[in-house]
């Protein structure tokens, strides 16, 4: 399955909203659980990846409710909706419900 | 707390070998599924390898089947990612994760550098 995220690169303002699109080549729903197995991460500059969604729109831990995750079947968005400053870095699709596991190729976020 | 510490990343040459090794911490070991995660310099982030929690159960990527090994020691709560036949695109930062309903938890990484 590839994942493709748009776009490469998101320049964003403090305070403002900001979207991530991310699509796959088959649909990451599973029929018999009625899950879909989109996961989104964050790798801030330095450090190593970090939970922000799973299975689709679940939020992690400790993550603030600014992140939204929405999407279905095969076209899957990444909401922020209202930047701040600490969420700079490069964002990851990943679908899970398949081997090979495969990620997008990634989102960087930086403040204009 | 959850704990991953990876260790055994270093300079290696082309089609020799290098273990690395994940020591897990914080949770029931025995009860999770292992991953292998790797990211070439400045590139994204590529899934490498799986264990299923009792060790029986492997899956690779096409880019390392047949080359590395995942094994897992559950009495000493560890993972290992025996790497053969090195090759310069195996370069990067290999990090160890916790399966899981979405990966929450990752280790800090140890860098695999293939070099001539």
């Amino acid at each position: 399955i590839v994942m493709t995220q748009t776009p490469l690169s998101l320049p964003v303002t403090p305070g403002e909203p900001a979207s991530i699109s991310c699509r796959s080549t088959q649909s990451l729903l599973d029929s018999d659980d009625g899950n879909t197995y989109l996961d989104w991460y964050l790798q801030k500059p330095g450090q190593s990846p970090q939970l922000l969604i799973h299975t689709l729109l679940h939020r992690a831990s400790g993550v603030p409710d600014r992140f939204s995750g929405s999407g279905s079947g095969t076209d899957f968005t990444l909401k922020i909706s209202r930047v701040e400053a600490e969420d700079v870095g490069v964002y990851y699709c990943m679908q899970r419900i398949d081997f090979p596991l495969t990620f997008g190729g990634g989102t960087k976020v930086e403040i204009k | 707390q959850v704990q991953l510490v990876e260790s055994g990343g270093g300079v290696v040459q082309p089609g020799r070998s290098l273990r690395l090794s994940c020591a897990a911490s914080g949770f029931v070991f025995s009860r999770y599924v292992m991953h292998w995660v790797r990211q070439a310099p400045g590139k994204g982030l590529e899934w490498v390898a799986v264990i299923s929690y009792d060790g029986y159960n492997e899956d690779y990527a096409d880019s390392v089947k047949g080359r590395f090994t995942i094994s897992r020691d559950n009495s000493n709560d560890t993972i290992f990612l025996q790497m053969n036949s090195l090759k310069l695109e195996d370069t990067g930062v290999y990090y160890c994760v916790r399966g899981s309903s979405g990966w929450e938890y990752w280790g800090q990484g140890t860098l695999v550098a293939v070099s001539s």
